[in-house]
């Protein structure tokens, strides 16, 4: 079985600071997808980030990125220069071969942009 | 490109009704899926497809049947609708099921509530 644990329900941030949100996960393979999703209060899912679980380098995706620490299994997003726009409940996700390959979600972490 | 679009946005039932939600992608892709998403949850899967006429149960498939009769279609059907049934519900698809082509993009969603 695989599980992704978000243990920030709720935070605040400063316009154009940097924000880390925490996710954790638990699985027995060795291949494996991480994921993050947005999801802003218009209710839609939009994808930001993926990492690999044999990748070297930690994915950038303009102001995301992932900290990847395998051996801590931990896949934390960093979101650089907060904007107003970023106010939004944010998923992490995996998949794996343990689950058949099907998507995990954890609970959420939402964050809340300060002008 | 439209991606994923779902139909009805928005529906009420009284319990014991029936209904269709109907999710199209026009990305070409071979995997589908129906989440739900509760208050303060993350996404729960209902049921995916792994391609035409092709179709399994994912962690919460009770009450919830589905089709794929077309590749680009996946229908998602509530026999007789509970209260418990009201929910947010999601669409995704994906390219593949593993690497990183696997990411799912999600539709609209559509909120559902049953009375």
């Amino acid at each position: 079985a695989q599980k992704i644990t978000q243990t920030q329900p709720g935070m605040f941030v400063q316009e154009k600071e940097a924000v880390t949100l925490d996710c954790t996960y638990d699985t027995s393979d060795q291949s494996y997808g991480l994921f993050w999703y947005k999801q802003p209060s218009s209710g839609e899912m939009i994808f930001l980030i993926y990492q690999g679980s044999y990748d070297e380098q930690n994915a950038t995706e303009g102001r995301y990125s992932l900290n990847f620490q395998k051996a801590r299994k931990s896949a934390n997003l960093v979101i650089s220069a907060s904007q107003l726009g970023d106010s939004a409940m944010y998923f992490c996700a995996m998949r794996g071969r343990a689950a058949g390959n099907k998507l995990t979600f954890g609970g959420g972490t939402r964050v809340l942009v300060k002008p | 490109n439209a991606g994923v679009t779902q139909t009805p946005k928005f529906r009420v039932l009284k319990t014991g009704q029936s209904m269709t939600l109907l999710c199209a992608q026009d990305m070409n892709h071979e995997y589908m899926y129906w989440y739900r998403q509760d208050p303060g949850m993350g996404l729960r899967l209902i049921h995916y497809s792994v391609g035409e006429g092709t179709t399994a149960k994912g962690e919460v498939p009770d009450g919830y049947n589905v089709s794929r009769l077309k590749k680009q279609n996946f229908l998602l059907g509530l026999e007789s609708a509970a209260p418990s049934q009201t929910s947010v519900y999601f669409c995704a698809s994906s390219l593949t099921r593993t690497g990183r082509t696997d990411t799912q993009y999600f539709g609209p969603g559509t909120r559902l509530t049953v009375l």
